[in-house]
Formats: structure tokens, sequence, C-alpha cells
């Protein structure tokens, strides 16, 4: 009964080539956000949407964007992914209000070849 | 800048207690979150403070000191599925989260 589904589990891609990983939620929250973890670091922050208002960190690299076409569905691309790229890749949502967590989805381990 | 310390790593024994720190400076505070994260899977919520003193949560209690800029996460009766990285994460003025790199919790029988 996942209610923030990511796909997939694990994506290879090559140096170079562009990739997309997908997240969906059923629990209708207004928030959707995409971080970067790599191994023992902290979650970081790459750009998070409220409803259809976009907010990209200062410090997101031009070569991932993303798109949020419903309130379900919100897509990471990264354009042209280099070896320093490689991690796990979490999607997380939230109501937007004070007191409440955020629910992540079990990630994207991405590996570059 | 803003910045969460929390150790590295810590080792407990089966059936014991232990307490993880967590120390903050963040531009404002709205609140102080503990995750709970198994090796190559996504953290999932423990807890929340926004207010000074203690949330008890089962096994589970976690401290907070706005003056101190301080929390604990305490777990109790612990149990081998107990190991895992505990992650501290304030939300500031901002009403961002700001994650520490996380605790690891390694329970030796």
């Amino acid at each position: 009964d996942a209610m923030v589904i990511q796909n997939p589990r694990y994506q290879v891609t090559q140096f170079g080539k562009p990739v997309t990983l997908s997240c969906s939620q059923t629990l209708n929250h207004n928030v959707m956000y995409w971080y970067q973890q790599k191994s023992s670091q902290a979650p970081k922050l790459l750009f998070h949407y409220y409803d259809k208002d976009f907010n990209n960190e200062a410090d997101t690299p031009d070569n991932f964007q993303s798109r949020r076409p419903n309130t379900s569905f919100c897509f990471l691309d990264i354009r042209s992914p280099g070896l320093g790229d490689a991690a796990m890749y979490l999607c997380a949502t939230s109501t937007g209000q004070e007191i409440q967590p955020q629910h992540f989805g079990d990630g994207t381990r991405l590996s570059i070849l | 800048g803003q910045n969460i310390d929390q150790p590295t790593e810590m080792t407990a024994t089966e059936g014991a207690i232990v307490q993880i720190n967590c120390t903050y400076q963040t531009s404002g505070f709205n609140g102080l979150f503990w995750y709970q994260q198994h090796a190559g899977e996504a953290p999932t919520f423990l807890s929340y403070n926004v207010l000074d003193g203690l949330e008890e949560k089962g096994r589970f209690s976690s401290f907070l000191s706005r003056s101190k800029g301080y929390s604990y996460l305490l777990l109790k009766e612990l149990q081998m599925k107990d190991s895992a990285s505990y992650l501290c994460a304030v939300r500031d003025s901002n009403y961002q989260l700001i994650w520490g790199a996380g605790t690891k919790l390694i329970i030796k029988p």
C-alpha cells in the first residue's frame, strides 16, 4: 500500500545519457520534493513544487530539471549525467502544513557507467 | 550558515537504552523531526518536536530544548531491527528542512 511510489528502484545509465526518474503519490499532497542523497550524507534538497509553483534550490545544477504535470506525478530529469550524479534520489511529499512530516518513497538508486 | 550536528556512529547492546544527540544552528525554528533510515531505504518519520520537552512514542522518545538548540532521540529496549541511521532535521524560518548527516546506530547482541 505504498503511498509515494518511485520507479524504478535501481537505474543504470551511461555517462552523458539523459535519464528520467519518476515519482507518484496517492496522498493528494500539495508539496512534492526531490532529494539527492549520497552515502552517509544528509539528503540534499534539489527542488520542490508547492502545487504548480516550482522552487529550485540555489545550488542545484542546471543539469537537473523537474516536471509536475499533475498533483500525483513528479519527474526528475538529468540531462547529461556525470559520474558525480550517482546517488540515491528520494521523492517526498507533504501537505505543506506546519506540523506534518514529509513522506518518502523508497528511492531510486542511480548508477552511472 | 545553517548547521545540524549529530554523532557519526554509535554502538549499543540489544535490550539496552541509547540516546542520540542533535544540536542545531538554523535561521529560525519551526520544528524538529527525527527520521529512521535503514541502509538502502528511504527515511521514515519517527517524531516531531516544536515545543520544549519530551515526546514519548512507545520505545522511542524525543526531547527538545529550543534555548539550547538541542534535541535527543532516546531508544529503549533496543532490538536488532533498530540498527539504522537516525536523521535529525530542523524546519527553518522559510519552512525548509535542514538535515543532519545522520547517526549510524549499530546494535550488538
